[in-house]
């Protein structure tokens, strides 16, 4: 079975301080990952998507960037945290391809990682 | 435009009495697949439902039905016989697979709470 894991859970910085959350996926290969973040009582919106190593999209200017070393891991960065970061961070895979089968569509996500930015 | 609407910020239920949450979205592609999410207050995100595009009856998962309407382009989330555990806010999502490079658009989420 595939598991997705994120870390770390919470995590309290202080403003210019640079930033790291990983994510990997096990029991899949190729997928697709993304990077989604959550205002507080909001919705999502989605920072970056990836469909393979090294290749990363970024749907919104911001002073985040994102990267894919390896085929199931995803890495979320800043080099200087700004307060409008705080957030609640979600990582999450798909499969890869276009059908309309329920497997391959779904959107499975991590466990989130709180960021507060001080 | 807003790809996916959810009108209700928040609902409220009777324990074990069923509740709709309402999800209208906009495209033209074809096809495309529509989710309900569900997000507790631990934050997790709880796949619970999908529908294609093209399939012709309505989605089933245990307490939880999607009453699609293609030409309305509504996808709203019924479930049955609500428990105190479904107190969450639900997420209606959409991917269209030929445009938009295939990435999935969420509204802005349904916080249900139930009553005892």
């Amino acid at each position: 079975s595939q598991t997705i894991h994120q870390w770390p859970a919470t995590l309290v910085q202080p403003v210019g301080s640079p930033l790291s959350l990983e994510c990997t996926v096990e029991g899949t290969s190729n997928p697709n990952l993304y990077w989604y973040r959550q205002a507080a009582g909001r919705g999502l919106q989605l920072l970056f998507y990836s469909v393979g190593i090294g290749q990363i999209s970024s749907e919104v200017p911001q002073n985040l960037s994102a990267s894919r070393p390896q085929d199931r891991q995803f890495i979320l960065s800043s080099k200087k945290l700004l307060l409008s970061d705080s957030g609640f961070y979600l990582c999450a895979w798909r499969a890869g391809g276009s059908t309309l089968e329920t497997r391959q569509n779904t959107i499975y996500f991590g466990e989130g990682s709180w960021l507060t930015v001080v | 435009a807003q790809k996916i609407t959810q009108t209700q910020p928040g609902m409220f239920v009777q324990e074990k009495e069923a509740v709709t949450l309402d999800c209208t979205y906009d495209t033209s592609d074809p096809s495309y697949g529509l989710f309900w999410y569900k997000q507790p207050s631990s934050g997790e995100m709880i796949f619970l439902i999908y529908q294609g595009s093209y399939d012709q009856q309505n989605a089933t998962e245990g307490r939880y039905s999607l009453n699609f309407q293609k030409a309305r382009k509504s996808a709203n989330l019924v479930i049955s016989a609500s428990q105190l555990g479904d107190s969450a806010m639900y997420f209606c999502a959409m991917r269209e697979m030929n445009t938009n490079a295939g990435k999935s658009t969420f509204g802005d989420g349904t916080t249900l709470t139930v009553k005892p």
